[in-house]
């Protein structure tokens, strides 16, 4: 078992359709909780993170952490073509920037207009 | 703020020649720096850690060897490819972070290694 579980998609949907993104993970020791965004060969870009469990929104972007399930969920809002792009979600101990990052496999995620 | 570049954005080399990989902070000093593979389709593999003056920390698998990394200053880490072979074609992308920069890491834009 992987350490940190996501699933690859493609994940399709209309424009301003609510978007889901989860992530599942086994190391009970993980205390920062991120998604990145990536665009393709390009390097990952931060959209928000989160310490411990709770929820935490940003605009359009709500990302949710429940360590009792060892599950992280993005969920974007009013989703507009651009969000079109891979979706990382990472992991870190408590070193915080000190660790390195432990990743999903990206959701590739589609926005049609 | 709080910018990465990467030099080369990419490179081919021949078989058995090394490659040197630059990854610098630009408006920051970086306490520690870290090293990513990337395969195509597949997620960023953490390679190494490294701190400023002190010798890099590599993940299980990883070749120190093979890949040597120098972070010589707070700016500036290096990752040479030794004896680069086709399998260690690959997206190599860095990242650093600071003492006050909570959890984040900044990413750099990454380098496309291709050896033919």
């Amino acid at each position: 078992q992987k350490e940190v579980e996501q699933d690859p998609g493609p994940l399709s949907v209309p424009e301003g359709a609510i978007v889901s993104l989860n992530c599942t993970y086994s190391n009970s020791a993980f205390q920062y909780f991120m998604w990145y965004r990536q665009y393709s060969r390009k390097g990952p870009e931060l959209l928000m993170y989160t310490y411990s469990s709770g929820n935490k929104e940003d605009g359009r972007f709500t990302a949710q952490v429940d360590k009792s399930s060892k599950y992280i969920s993005l969920f974007i809002r009013d989703s507009q073509p651009s969000d079109s792009a891979t979706y990382l979600c990472a992991m870190s101990g408590a070193g915080g920037g000190a660790d390195g990052l432990t990743f999903g496999k990206g959701t590739h995620l589609i926005i049609q207009p | 703020g709080a910018v990465v570049s990467q030099h080369p954005s990419w490179v081919i080399c021949k078989s058995g020649t090394s490659v040197k990989i630059e990854c610098r902070s630009l408006d920051f000093q970086a306490t520690t720096m870290f090293w990513y593979r990337q395969f195509p389709k597949q997620s960023l593999m953490l390679m190494a850690t490294s701190n400023e003056g002190s010798k890099a920390t590599y993940e299980q698998g990883v070749e120190k060897d093979k890949f040597l990394i120098n972070h010589a200053s707070l700016t500036l880490s290096t990752l040479t490819v030794t004896s680069a072979h086709p399998e260690d074609s690959s997206f190599y992308i860095c990242s650093a972070s600071y003492s006050g920069s909570g959890a984040e890491q900044y990413f750099g834009p990454g380098t496309r290694l291709t050896v033919t």
